[in-house]
């Protein structure tokens, strides 16, 4: 079975300060690891997807790394607006299906 | 602007009564899916369609109903089976019927049991 473990499950930053978040993975070939941010109250908005280890994206203040096992979520001196949760979520090969995880939730504060 | 779009946001219901959430997309996407959040756990797989009149059971499909009569609209029924539905129900869609990961969302549903 698919397993995800997103880690740490809160994280404060002050404004300015980089930090990483962390996603841990099992799959039985993985067809692709994705990011999803959400704010709350709200459905989740996808951010990137990585198919192969070594790869990076890169959107503004963030960048996704992934190895063989997990995958990094940098944040590069974040912002207020770059509060919420990240998601991150994996597929295997031949699944339709995408197992998430609990996801980690970003407080940045002014 | 193209999108998805759940109604109703907020729905009480009390024990024994079904209730159906609605989801409707404009994006063309073949594949839609219905997911269940729950606090501190990852979004779990309710149902999900490929195609217009075919859909398929996720991870806990028990106590949940759905139907996919057009391609626009995959409406979720939560019946009196389902034993714990106070949850946060996400519809979203993708292109094609294959998932290449980028699922669009809805605002969400959430549902209360009194």
């Amino acid at each position: 079975e698919d397993q995800v473990t997103q880690s740490p499950e809160a994280l404060r930053l002050q404004e300015g300060e980089s930090s990483s978040l962390n996603c841990s993975y099992t799959v039985s070939g993985l067809r692709g690891l994705f990011w999803y941010r959400q704010d709350p109250g709200k459905g989740p908005e996808f951010l990137f997807t990585l198919y192969s280890a070594g790869e990076e994206k890169e959107k503004e203040r963030l960048k996704a790394t992934l190895t063989k096992k997990e995958s990094f979520l940098h944040i590069t001196a974040p912002k207020p607006e770059d509060s919420a949760t990240y998601l991150c979520a994996v597929q295997a090969m031949n699944d339709y299906k995408l197992s998430f995880g609990a996801g980690t939730t970003v407080t940045v504060r002014a | 602007d193209g999108g998805i779009t759940q109604s109703p946001k907020y729905l009480f219901r009390k024990e024994g009564q079904n209730v159906t959430l609605s989801c409707e997309q404009n994006l063309n996407h073949d594949a839609m899916y219905w997911y269940r959040q729950d606090p501190g756990q990852g979004l779990r797989l309710i149902y999900y369609s490929q195609i217009v009149n075919d859909f398929q059971k996720g991870d806990i499909a028990e106590g949940y109903s759905v139907s996919r009569e057009k391609k626009e609209s995959f409406p979720l029924t939560v019946t009196s089976a389902q034993k714990n539905p106070t949850a946060f129900y996400l519809c979203a869609s993708s292109m094609g019927s294959i998932v290449t990961g980028e699922l669009f969302f809805g605002e969400g549903s959430r549902l209360t049991v009194l």
